[in-house]
């Protein structure tokens, strides 16, 4: 079965950090780029970051560059995203997300909880 | 990059047709045929419904379409039935470091 299964989500004081993890499973992970993908509590989707198979090209969405840092351990089948000097604004649903064909985002995680709060 | 626009919600009856506009600019919609779309049930993650403007997935519905004119995408769903009830967004490609933008969201209500 074709699975992301995101982890790392919790509550952290506004300048703090995280770290989150995408563990991908029955598909050859190296051969995707991957996002990452938020939603803020009643709010819409928001693309936070990109990577491609072997990391040679990284976006970063303005409202997190400089902040976070997208990585990816092929040979773990892993995806991570640390999350620096965090905000409350940052407070959101976090997913990860395959890009397949014409940069549609084919398989996704169930989420991982990220709130930022004193 | 600003949100791509989208009608807050649409609605529409059992065996109805809706459509869902999706509007950019001349620099994501209007550049590139690379609009998608997602649906997303309540707590649930969103699912690719269309990509590259008007092609489905396997085991995506036909009663839903994609379509693009200018800046403007549209995703029509026929023959509306209860489980088409969701929030679908709309994204597009949008070139260079700017890479992806969503749209605001629609809520589809099946009346």
């Amino acid at each position: 079965e074709v699975q992301l299964v995101e982890s790392g989500g919790g509550l952290v004081q506004p300048g703090g950090s995280l770290r989150l993890s995408c563990a991908a499973s029955g598909f050859t992970f190296s051969t995707y780029s991957m996002n990452w993908v938020r939603q803020a509590p009643g709010k819409g989707l928001e693309w936070v970051s990109y990577i491609t198979t072997w990391s040679s090209t990284i976006y970063y969405a303005d409202s997190v560059k400089g902040r976070f840092t997208i990585s990816r351990d092929n040979a773990k089948n892993s995806l991570y995203l640390q999350m620096n000097s965090l905000r409350a604004e940052d407070t959101a649903v976090y997913y990860c997300a395959t890009v397949g064909n014409a940069y549609g985002m084919d398989v996704w995680g169930q989420g991982t909880t990220v709130a930022v709060s004193s | 990059q600003s949100a791509l626009t989208q009608p807050a919600s649409v609605s529409g009856s059992p065996g109805q047709s809706i459509t869902i506009s999706c509007t950019g600019t001349s620099s994501d919609v209007g550049s590139y045929n690379l609009v998608s779309w997602y649906q997303q049930h309540p707590g649930k993650a969103p699912k690719l419904m269309i990509y590259e403007v008007s092609k489905r997935p396997s085991g995506v519905s036909n009663r839903l379409s994609g379509s693009k004119s200018g800046n403007t995408a549209s995703l029509t769903i026929s023959g509306l039935q209860a489980e088409d009830e969701a929030d679908y967004y709309c994204c597009s490609y949008a070139g260079g470091s700017t890479f992806v933008v969503f749209g605001g969201g629609t809520k589809l209500t099946v009346l």
